[in-house]
């Protein structure tokens, strides 16, 4: 199948600073990347739709000022954590369908801890 | 917001008994997924079904949809060991291209 790459796979950071999460689709073109984030023992819950050259959409409840969605290409889209604090730590994962409404393709996932 | 709940929330079973978990949304579904994911791993993509009252099967997997297309099932025969994992249904609505996870059935065989 199709091969959807994310980095990094796990990161810490401090409290207050930024960090960047990578989402690639290698050997496809994603014009849709979706943005999830899931707790220990929970569903994934879907943050935001990200869309190549135009702005993302984000699900109700999801800041989009803290969770900054850049796709600037057919390949790659970014989801920037700014300020992060200690409740962001989470298990970040993206994911990209080869094509509109079939399968998605997972990212391996970003386990982000906040200290 | 997501609506697409899941039962039950934890299964054990014996290897080689019968598992099913099932799917429920509470607006129609344009199609369903349903995704597996190892502790520790991503979903992986397990099958897509489009029509009311389709029936899929994947060796000892058989997976449905609802009529009304609101709700799914996946039942697996005989467990194994290797069964082990999250079980996600993720129903696409209408309107819009997002899928929307479900709960998840966290399944344990026990040898």
């Amino acid at each position: 199948g199709a091969v959807v790459s994310q980095h990094p796979s796990r990161v810490i950071c401090k409290s207050g600073t930024s960090v960047k999460i990578e989402c690639r689709s290698l050997d496809f073109q994603a014009t849709t990347m979706f943005w999830y984030r899931q707790f220990p023992k929970q569903s994934l819950m879907l943050m935001a739709t990200s869309n190549e050259g135009s702005k993302a959409t984000y699900e109700q409840g999801v800041e989009k000022d803290k969770f900054l969605i850049n796709h600037a290409s057919l390949t790659l889209s970014t989801l920037t954590v700014t300020s992060a604090h200690p409740e962001d730590s989470s298990f970040y994962i993206c994911s990209a369908p080869h094509r509109m409404n079939t399968e998605a393709f997972f990212g391996q996932g970003t386990r982000l801890t906040v200290v | 917001g997501q609506q697409v709940m899941q039962i039950p929330q934890y299964q054990h079973v014996q290897e080689g008994e019968d598992f099913t978990t099932y799917c429920n949304s509470s607006t129609t579904l344009s199609n369903i997924q349903w995704y597996k994911q190892r502790p520790g791993g991503h979903p992986v993509f397990l099958i897509q079904l489009v029509k009311s009252g389709e029936v899929k099967k994947q060796k000892r997997l058989t997976f449905q949809f609802g009529e009304a297309k609101k709700n799914s099932s996946l039942h697996i025969t005989a467990t194994q060991t290797t069964d082990v994992g999250t079980y996600f249904c993720a129903g696409l609505k209408n309107t819009g291209n997002q899928f929307y996870f479900g709960t998840g059935t966290s399944l344990t065989v026990i040898p």
